[in-house]
């Protein structure tokens, strides 16, 4: 089964960049999109089809997809920032959707 | 304003069977793929189950032969029939809407909460 990988945290300075990566076997072929979860709420689409923002996302958040990586970048990180994230793709030999095991991001 | 809003989750215990509903109002429900995402507590997302406007279901491979998804485009509603439950399909359980086929889950319900034990 087609597997994406996600590092389990991330910790950045408050006005900071953070990358979140996610890595799958040719993962630059696909799709690939965001999530965001706050805890006790429900993901928000934050990115779609690698580099896409959803009305109402801020510019900060961007996404960029190449190789073995898709790559989530905040740029000047603000505090309500902190949560988890979540990569998605679509896996065509499988029928199946995929998510990334998700990362935490710590805003320190 | 769109809206999806599940119901129908609780306590059954292993073997039983439960069934999910998501009701969704605000966009023209026939147009779009619809979804069924779990999280156990602690957990990461897990995908479970799509169904396309013409009814064409996909099914993640943990739930295949146990699961049931469905919908009623007259009334705009998601449906999840969830039999020969075990203690590891314990979790929350979102429905989603696909922003288009094979696309983005672009608007998610708050979810209902499935627990299965004796």
């Amino acid at each position: 089964s087609y597997e994406l990988t996600q590092p389990p945290s991330v910790s950045v300075s408050p006005g900071q960049t953070a990358s979140i990566t996610c890595s799958g076997d040719n993962l630059g072929d696909k799709y690939t999109c965001w999530y965001q979860q706050k805890p006790g709420q429900s993901p928000v689409l934050l990115i779609y089809q690698d580099t896409k923002r959803p009305s109402g996302i801020p510019e900060r958040f961007s996404g960029s997809n190449s190789g073995n990586t898709a790559t989530l970048t905040i740029s000047g990180t603000q505090a309500m920032d902190e949560a988890d994230y979540y990569c998605q793709a679509w896996d065509s030999s499988t029928d199946n959707y995929v998510f990334g095991s998700g990362t935490k991001v710590t805003v320190l | 304003e769109v809206q999806l809003v599940e119901s129908g989750g609780g306590l059954v215990q292993p073997g039983g069977s439960l069934r999910l509903s998501c009701a969704t109002s605000g966009f023209t429900f026939i147009r779009h793929d619809m979804h069924w995402v779990r999280q156990a507590t602690g957990k990461g997302l897990e995908w479970v189950s799509t169904i396309g406007p013409a009814g064409d279901p996909l099914y993640a491979g943990s739930v295949k032969g146990r699961f049931t998804v469905s919908r009623e485009n007259a009334k705009n509603s998601l449906y999840l029939q969830m039999n020969s439950l075990r203690a590891g399909d314990t979790a929350v359980y979102y429905c989603a809407r696909g922003r288009s086929a094979l696309d983005a889950f672009d608007i998610w319900g708050q979810g209902t909460m499935v627990t299965v034990s004796p």
